[in-house]
This record gives C-alpha cells, sequence and structure tokens, in this order.
C-alpha cells in the first residue's frame, strides 16, 4: 500500500541533544512537508521541499533541519537551538503545484517529541 | 491576515444524530477549501476538496459546503457514529504563492456517545 511513514512514534530527547525524524512516502510525491502540532492549535509548517536537493524555510524553521537527497525520504533534525520542541510532529507529502491540481497532502501518523 | 476559525471548538453528540462544523476564513487570493479527519494520535485524512466554483462535495456521510463570497464553509456529518469521534480541521489555501499554501484551523472536536 503507498503512504507516508514516520518513525519513531514516540521520541525523548535529553538537554542539548539533536534528534532526526524520519519520513518516508512511496507515493512517488514530489513535494514534502513537516508541519508541528501543539495542542489546541493548527498546524504550522516548520520546512517543505518541492524537489528532490530543494527545500525552503516554513513559518517555524528556527531551531529545525531538513534534508532531501531523495524523492522518497525528507528527514528533519530538531536541533538543541529549538528551546521548546515537545510536540507532535507530522510529515506530508503531496503532487507538486498542488495549488493547481488541488490534490490533497497525505499525512503520516505522526512523531511525538517529549523532552527529559 | 489570512486566518481560518472553526466553531465550535468542542461538540459532544448522540450516536446517530447528525451535526454541522463550521469554518470561516479569511485567506485572500482563495484557492481551494478542505477538510481533514485526524484521529487522535493519527495524522490528518482528507475528507472533500472544494475550489471557488464548488459549493457541496459529498464523501460518504460527510457533506461540505463552501459560499466563497461569504467565506464560509461547514462540514455536515449524517448519522453520526462512535468512528466519527475525531478532531475536523478546516484548512484553506490560497493561490498567492507557487507552492499554494495553505492555513489550517484549529479544529473542532467531535465526541460521539453511544
Amino acid at each position: 500500500d503507498g503512504g507516508i511513514t514516520q518513525s519513531p512514534k514516540y521520541l525523548f530527547r535529553k538537554e542539548g541533544q539533536n534528534v532526526t525524524l524520519s519520513c518516508e512516502q512511496n507515493l512517488n510525491h514530489d513535494a514534502m512537508y513537516w508541519y508541528r502540532q501543539d495542542p489546541g492549535q493548527g498546524l504550522r509548517l516548520i520546512y517543505y521541499s518541492q524537489i528532490v536537493n530543494d527545500f525552503q524555510k516554513g513559518d517555524i524553521a528556527e531551531g529545525y533541519s531538513v534534508s532531501r537527497e531523495k524523492k522518497e525520504s525528507f528527514p528533519l533534525t530538531v536541533t538543541s537551538a529549538q528551546k521548546n520542541p515537545t510536540a507532535f510532529y507530522l510529515c506530508a507529502s503531496s503532487i507538486r503545484q498542488q495549488r493547481l491540481n488541488n490534490q490533497p497532502q497525505h499525512f503520516g501518523d505522526g512523531t511525538r517529541l517529549s523532552i527529559l | 491576515k489570512n486566518q481560518v476559525e472553526q466553531s465550535p471548538q468542542s461538540l459532544i453528540i448522540l450516536e446517530g444524530k447528525n451535526c454541522t462544523l463550521q469554518c470561516n476564513y479569511t485567506v485572500s487570493p482563495f484557492s481551494n477549501l478542505r477538510w481533514y479527519k485526524q484521529d487522535t494520535g493519527r495524522g490528518p485524512v482528507s475528507l472533500t476538496i472544494m475550489t471557488f466554483s464548488e459549493n457541496t462535495k459529498s464523501n460518504g456521510r460527510y457533506t461540505a459546503t463552501l459560499d466563497a463570497d461569504t467565506k464560509q464553509s461547514s462540514l455536515h456529518i449524517t448519522a453520526s457514529q462512535l468512528s466519527d469521534s475525531a478532531s475536523y480541521i478546516c484548512v484553506v489555501g490560497d493561490r498567492g504563492s507557487t507552492l499554494g499554501r495553505l492555513y489550517f484551523g484549529r479544529g473542532t472536536q467531535l465526541t460521539v456517545w453511544p
């Protein structure tokens, strides 16, 4: 079955530690996204990538980094510079130029990150 | 400022009853409006997508309406089931960027009781 796989489901970070969240898709989508979800708030865009080897900052990129070396993979690193990393992180993918085709974003089942 | 507001924040209904969730937006220029269902601890799943020219779209027991003039949308759920308990998120896309920027509402938390 085609879809998006995020791992791990739960992750704990120590002070001063960088952690990496995995996102893999087999939908052959060009575009991939990372969102952060906090209780009672709408999803906020961290980073997005429309094509391999290219990515752009979203609204809350500070303290995060990404790479897009392969079409199917878009890992997110939460660095020690992110002072409030506790949240639910969602990865999504879509066809490129989704605004022209009004196609949905497909989401993974998220990674919940907590601070030890 | 582009915003998406949903109401009510939470809703409890009895199994078998109908309900309607509301979404108001100020996103401009408008491209499309999406409704997603998010079960607890899972990622959102797309229910409907409507463009400017569409004013209603159905997906099984879910029917979404769109009034682009008043910038309002509603999601009507018919004959609710226990499995409908979830957060329903309204998402509005703009056409002012190549990406097609999406603006997310905070969601309405629906609980269906037996």
